[in-house]
């Protein structure tokens, strides 16, 4: 069974709209949530980081948490085409106590259009 | 801050023969890394946990003595694949944890693509 699951898209959103990128976990322990964005061909890499319930805002960015769902979001406003990536949902691990392991999504495919 | 680097970035090697990568944490001190593997158009799949100063932990189905981990400093750890078949031909990708909050953040290596003919 995974523990965190997203949509594999793709997700098409037009130049200059807000992408909605969702993420749901099963491990009620996990307490830290990590938005990746990985281009074709490269490694992840870190855009947000959230761990309390309620939103984080970083500039086009916003990683929203709601805990009792086990719900985890990400939005960016006013995509460009160069946000046209993967972007994978991690939660830490938690297996009877706190671990650095990470359980990734899948990923999900967003696809600005321009 | 925050940086990881990876060495080689690619590698094309034939097949019996071993490869040795190499991760390291340019501006902070990990005490922790992982390796993990992606297959094309696949996710991300974790191989082991490296710990420095003490033996790597392994994930099901990896074979530890196929892939050997070494962490030998706080900014160093190294994955050698032993006799290395066509099927092992992948991304190996690295990470490094940093203590710094609760968040525990993971930064990823830029990648080695590892091709066996």
């Amino acid at each position: 069974q995974k523990e965190v699951e997203q949509n594999s898209g793709p997700l098409s959103v037009p130049e200059g709209a807000i992408a909605s990128l969702n993420c749901t976990y099963s491990d009620r322990g996990s307490q830290s949530f990590f938005w990746y964005r990985q281009y074709s061909g490269k490694s992840p890499e870190l855009i947000m980081s959230i761990y309390s319930n309620g939103d984080k805002e970083d500039g086009r960015f916003t990683a929203q948490l709601n805990k009792a769902s086990q719900y985890v979001s990400l939005l960016i406003r006013d995509s460009q085409p160069s946000d046209s990536a993967t972007y994978l949902c991690a939660g830490r691990g938690y297996y009877g106590g706190a671990t650095n392991k990470l359980i990734f999504g899948t990923g999900t495919l967003l696809a600005v259009q321009p | 801050g925050a940086v990881v680097s990876q060495h080689p970035s690619w590698v094309i090697c034939k097949s019996g023969t071993s490869v040795k990568i190499e991760c390291r944490s340019l501006d902070f001190q990990a005490t922790t890394m992982f390796w993990y593997r992606q297959f094309p158009k696949q996710s991300l799949m974790l191989m082991a946990t490296s710990n420095e100063g003490s033996k790597a932990t392994y994930e099901q189905g990896v074979e530890k003595d196929k892939f050997l981990i070494n962490h030998a400093s706080l900014t160093l750890s190294t994955l050698t694949v032993t006799s290395a078949h066509p099927e092992d031909s992948s991304f190996y990708i690295c990470s490094a944890c940093l203590f710094l909050s609760s968040y525990n953040e993971q930064f990823f290596g830029p990648g080695t693509r590892l091709t066996v003919l």
